[in-house]
């Protein structure tokens, strides 16, 4: 079946460091890919997503690039802030946008410091 | 416009009580998602509703827990008989249409049996 394996956290990072959260999928088809954040105390907001090969997903200076090749979404960003310590999800729907169920990673909790 | 509403936002039951847990979708959303997230673990797909019809059950437990969204009223997951091990938070999602890329998550439910 489908499944998602995230880096295990958490990760502490001061201010203004490059942040790299690893994650790779297994699936059958060709799914989307998806990273939430979810902040103490709330549900899952979508951070980015990507539906092919190769496409790339931004938002708010966060990236990840769809790999086919080596089934991976990694998460990127270039500068931290404190407000970004939450924590991270990597997920996948099966067949593309048109399937109803997500499939989850286990998370990965950033701890950003000053 | 108001998000996807869940409440309670904190459920104390003793063992053997029943759980009822609400979601009330986004204005113009008529597909319903509830997930579990285990302490510590990523969110677990349970079951895909729309309106008066159960599309998708495959991870619901076999005993004690069902789901129903009528076609009035918000829907209902309902858990039966409470076990310890059934302390997890609940999150509902809803979107416009079939598919994972429209979803909007609640803030969840975060059931305790004591």
């Amino acid at each position: 079946g489908d499944s998602v394996t995230q880096m295990e956290g958490p990760v502490t990072l001061s201010e203004e460091a490059f942040l790299t959260i690893n994650c790779t999928y297994t699936a059958t088809g060709y799914p989307s890919l998806f990273w939430y954040v979810q902040y103490p105390g709330e549900g899952l907001q979508l951070l980015l997503k990507a539906t092919k090969a190769d496409d790339k997903g931004s938002n708010k200076g966060f990236e990840a690039t769809y790999r086919k090749e080596t089934t991976s979404f990694h998460l990127e960003k270039g500068s931290v802030q404190v407000s970004d310590s939450a924590v991270y999800f990597c997920a996948l729907s099966d067949r593309g946008g048109t399937a109803s169920k997500l499939t989850f990673g286990t998370g990965t909790r950033l701890q950003v410091t000053l | 416009n108001a998000g996807v509403m869940q409440n309670p936002r904190h459920l104390v039951r003793r063992r053997g009580q029943e759980a009822r847990l609400r979601c009330s979708p986004m204005k113009g959303h008529s597909h319903v998602y509830w997930y579990r997230q285990l302490p510590e673990e990523g969110l677990k797909f349970m079951v895909y509703l729309q309106k008066e019809n159960i599309i998708d059950e495959s991870g619901m437990p076999k005993e004690r827990f069902s789901a129903e969204f009528p076609k009035e009223g918000p829907s209902i997951l309902r858990i039966q008989q409470v076990v310890r091990g059934d302390s997890a938070a609940y999150f509902c999602a809803s979107s416009p249409l079939q598919g994972a890329d429209g979803y909007t998550f609640g803030s969840g439910t975060r059931l305790t049996v004591v």
